[in-house]
């Protein structure tokens, strides 16, 4: 089974629409994170969690919020979907216990297209 | 400004053709620069952490180098399987956010038998 899952993987949506993609991970990994990307803008990081209780802004999170439910599970939800935020949605975890500084492990994505 | 540049931003090449990727970084207080690949529709796959100038690590047909200022990804007669979108990040001494990754834009590598 894969450490780190997403789902759906595939949303079709109408703008304005409230929308919710969740990841869990089975790595046991403190830090959790979601990206979005898009063809020639690479990832770039939504918001970030370090544990349950800490949430932070990434550098794109308006109109986006999240929730951590738990350590092994990480939410992200946009309120009311608009065109541009079709993308490709990567959650990935990292590990406290080996350092701040290490590599992050990527969950398959979601793929959003909002009408 | 902490950026990461990747070129060329494609590359293609012969089966057994060996050659570079390149990734350079500008960063306050680099912490270490990650290679991942990425092949298409799918979730990046870590390949290789390099923490300080000098260093180097090899996978296979793969190696990767760290200066102070770039890294690079060595592919070494490459094979079809090998063709993928190539990333590189840094992460470094943001403010707060310590362990956050800066992604480059990648490099599309296509090897044709």
């Amino acid at each position: 089974d894969a450490d780190v899952t997403q789902t759906p993987r595939n949303r079709i949506t109408k703008t304005g629409k409230r929308i919710m993609l969740e990841c869990s991970q089975t790595k046991g990994h403190d830090r959790m994170y979601w990206y979005r990307q898009d063809p020639g803008l690479g990832l770039r990081l939504i918001y970030y969690s370090f544990d349950v209780k800490d949430i932070n802004k990434g550098e794109i999170s308006d109109g986006y919020s999240v929730s951590r439910q738990a350590q092994a599970k990480f939410s992200l939800s946009l309120e009311s979907a608009i065109p541009n935020q079709t993308a490709l949605y990567f959650c990935a975890t990292s590990d406290l216990r080996e350092g701040p500084w290490n590599e992050q492990f990527f969950g398959p994505g979601t793929r959003l297209t909002v009408l | 400004e902490d950026q990461v540049t990747q070129s060329p931003e494609a590359l293609r090449l012969q089966e057994g053709e060996s050659s570079s990727l390149n990734c350079s970084y500008t960063v306050s207080g680099l912490r270490g620069l990650f290679w991942y690949r990425q092949d298409p529709g799918k979730g990046p796959e870590f390949l290789f952490t390099l923490y300080s100038a000098g260093e180097e690590k090899e996978k296979e047909r793969l190696k990767a180098t760290l200066t102070k200022k770039e890294s690079f990804l060595h592919i070494t007669a490459p094979k079809p399987e090998d063709s993928a979108t190539y990333l590189c990040a840094v992460t470094g001494n943001y403010g707060g956010s310590q362990g956050n990754l800066i992604f480059g834009k990648g490099t599309k590598l296509s090897v044709k038998p």
